[in-house]
């Protein structure tokens, strides 16, 4: 299995604040990386795929890059609502495989 | 649009087996070929794979569970459907069905999720 790893696993920012979250995989995924964010009690929704494509309706202050085995998540303004769980996941092959998850905390 | 339901027992014994299914409206299930994915996520953890399905019949499942899942589509009812067997407490998790976007890259439509507790 290709094994996902985030950090930091939890961060606490303020609003309008540059985020960034890293993934890494342990072994070479192209561009077969992406980013959902999970409210409690909801299921994850999709922010970006394929690395660094933005995924309809998410807004723009969400930002992907990275290629092969690391990768990031930069929010550029952080926004009341982003207050979050962040998860990478690998579509590479399968399984299918998450990161352990970054919560993002009010500071 | 398409939507995913999942329904099923919300509380299974341990040794017993777990089933769930999933609904897709505002769309065919047959339609797209589609691998049809199932997600889980322990409460306070992270989200763990189980397997997928198109509806030809062709799965694939995560290894670390592949000895008790079997994983089923009905497109005459447009649903699929999760049987895991010999479930313990472990098994307790939130549910989800998920579909992924045309490239059978990313998920983006999910079920809501369902809880399921493994209790006697």
């Amino acid at each position: 299995d290709i094994q996902m790893t985030q950090s930091p696993s939890s961060l606490f920012a303020s609003v309008g604040d540059r985020v960034t979250i890293t993934c890494r995989a342990s072994q070479t995924i192209s561009d077969f990386l992406h980013w959902y964010q999970q409210k409690p009690g909801k299921a994850p929704n999709l922010l970006i795929h394929s690395s660094s494509s933005l995924h309809s309706g998410v807004p723009s202050r969400f930002s992907g890059s990275g290629s092969g085995t690391e990768f990031t998540l930069t929010i550029s303004s952080l926004q009341p609502e982003d207050f979050a769980t962040y998860y990478c996941q690998q579509s590479y092959t399968t399984p299918r495989t998450f990161g352990q998850g970054t919560k993002v905390q009010i500071k | 649009q398409v939507q995913l339901q999942e329904s099923g027992p919300g509380l299974v014994k341990p040794s017993q087996t777990l089933s769930l299914t999933c609904t897709v409206s505002g769309g065919s299930i047959s339609s797209g070929g589609y691998y049809w994915s199932w997600i889980r996520q322990p409460a306070g953890k992270g989200l763990e794979w189980i397997g997928r399905i198109d509806t030809r019949g062709n799965t694939n499942y995560n290894p670390s569970l592949k000895s008790r899942v079997t994983i089923s589509v009905d497109t005459s009812k447009n649903q699929l459907s999760l049987n895991l067997t010999s479930v313990a407490a472990a098994d307790t998790a939130v549910y989800y069905c998920a579909r992924p976007t045309p490239s059978e890259r990313a998920f983006d439509i999910w079920g809501q999720g369902t809880m399921v507790t493994v209790s006697s």
